[in-house]
């Protein structure tokens, strides 16, 4: 079966802190494409980050960061110097099911507050 | 501007009165799809579509209905809506059937039914 966790229900951080959202997956497929979206107060889902099963490089993009690493099946998202407009819930999804449809499969997600 | 569009987005109804929240991709896109949001539970599927005629269940189908009669479009149909279906509402669309693929989201539709 397939599925994603996230242990982390709530994280509150005070502005300018690093903070580390995990992600944690399984899955028997060999080829599989991990994301990440984030869902702001005003509820739209908002696209981070895709990565796919054979690319283990962990990529930056300004202040976000993420830590893919198949060994221990996760794929963690770090807020570098975190700011109060990321005050959100972030989900980490894995896209799976047979045959053609690859639906994303869903952690419950994580609600990060950064206070000022 | 290339967008997934749902409407309405705020939808206060009462139970047993039909309904349908309509979906609009102008992407060009093959694959789309609908997800329920709802607290502990997160994001599960609904319904699918491959292609225009091409439609299937998700994971939590029951008491709702689709169709895809063009590319573009893929209303979600509550024939007799139940409180139990008091929930926020995803449509989404992709290119293709590969899942590397990004999915485009659209703003979402709350629905509460009383």
């Amino acid at each position: 079966a397939q599925k994603v966790t996230q242990a982390q229900t709530e994280i509150s951080v005070v502005e300018k802190e690093d903070v580390t959202l995990d992600c944690v997956y399984e899955t028997r497929d060999t080829t599989y494409y991990l994301f990440w979206y984030k869902q702001p107060p005003s509820g739209e889902l908002v696209f981070l980050i895709r990565r796919n099963s054979f690319d283990e490089q962990n990529e930056i993009s300004g202040r976000y960061s993420w830590n893919f690493q198949k060994s221990t099946s996760s794929f963690n998202f770090t807020i570098t110097a975190s700011q109060v407009v990321d005050s959100a819930v972030y989900f980490c999804a894995l896209s799976g099911g047979a045959g053609n449809n690859r639906k994303l499969i869903w952690g419950l997600g994580t609600s990060l507050a950064v206070n000022p | 501007e290339a967008q997934v569009t749902q409407n309405p987005r705020y939808l206060i109804t009462v139970t047993g009165k039909k309904l349908t929240v309509t979906c609009s991709q102008n992407m060009n896109h093959e694959y789309m799809s609908w997800y329920r949001q709802d607290p502990g539970l997160g994001l599960r599927q609904i319904y699918y579509s491959m292609n225009v005629e091409v439609t299937d269940k998700g994971d939590v189908p029951e008491g709702y209905k689709v169709s895809r009669k063009e590319k573009r479009n893929f209303p979600l149909i509550l024939e007799s809506p139940s409180p139990n279906q008091t929930s926020l509402y995803f449509c989404a669309s992709r290119l293709g059937q590969g899942a590397l693929n990004e999915q485009f989201f659209g703003p979402g539709t709350r629905l509460t039914v009383l």
